[in-house]
């Protein structure tokens, strides 16, 4: 199965709003309520940000959130600040009983 | 406190095998789906398999189907990954995490590397 198709890479200045789209099928992104979004730096671990398309796991900034339409996702990122530049990973569940990761976004804040 | 640390990572010959262990603290380890993500030099994450709360069911991406197999004792409150025939396409960091409803991979340990090398 093909991994879910993220851009390369998306930048923004402090304080703008980004967003980060996530595409997939009807087979996944498009069939469930399912998709999860994950901010990675650089050596470190991945971090769940948001879960269930929209939903923020305690302790994430409101300044996240997700959404979705059809077989894409999206999140987007308001005020955007100098540590939010990382790598953001987009995931959903499929119609196999597996987990399918987007390919990843580098996140530049010029 | 809630983590998960992994071990059992290293070097190994393509061909042979590798067994990673997961210890998980400050949760109930029984209570959870539990998942191996990894992510090799420069790229990625991949999901590589998870299993059920009582084992019954296991689910592995296709690249891995028949080399890998995960495992658990959750009286150990313990997560495992047995790794046969490796490749050299299986080098990464490996991490365990824990699964969180339909694939919110909400804990993560700090990953332990395997390098399948001659």
């Amino acid at each position: 199965q093909s991994a879910l198709t993220q851009p390369a890479s998306v930048s923004g200045s402090p304080g703008q709003s980004i967003t980060i789209s996530c595409t997939g099928t009807s087979s996944d992104v498009g069939g469930y309520n399912y998709v999860s979004w994950y901010q990675q730096h650089p050596g470190k671990a991945p971090k769940l940000m948001i879960y269930d398309v929209s939903n923020r796991p305690s302790g994430v900034s409101n300044r996240f959130s997700g959404s979705k339409s059809g077989n894409t996702a999206s999140l987007t990122i308001s005020g955007l600040q100098a540590e939010d530049e990382a790598d953001y990973y987009c995931s959903s569940y499929t119609s196999s009983s597996t987990l399918l990761f987007g390919g990843g976004t580098k996140l530049t804040v010029l | 406190e809630v983590q998960l640390v992994e071990s059992g990572g290293g070097l190994v010959q393509p061909g042979g095998s590798l067994r990673l262990s997961c210890a998980a603290s400050g949760f109930t380890f029984s209570s959870y789906w539990m998942s191996w993500v990894r992510q090799a030099p420069g790229k990625g994450l991949e999901w590589v398999a998870n299993i059920k709360q009582d084992g019954s069911e296991k689910y592995y991406v296709d690249s891995v189907k028949g080399r890998f197999t995960i495992s658990r004792d959750n009286a150990k409150n313990s997560l495992y990954l047995q790794m046969n025939s490796l490749r050299a396409e299986d080098t990464a960091v490996y991490y365990c995490a824990r699964t969180a409803g339909r694939g919110g991979l909400d804990v993560w340990g700090q990953g332990t590397t395997v390098t399948v090398s001659s």
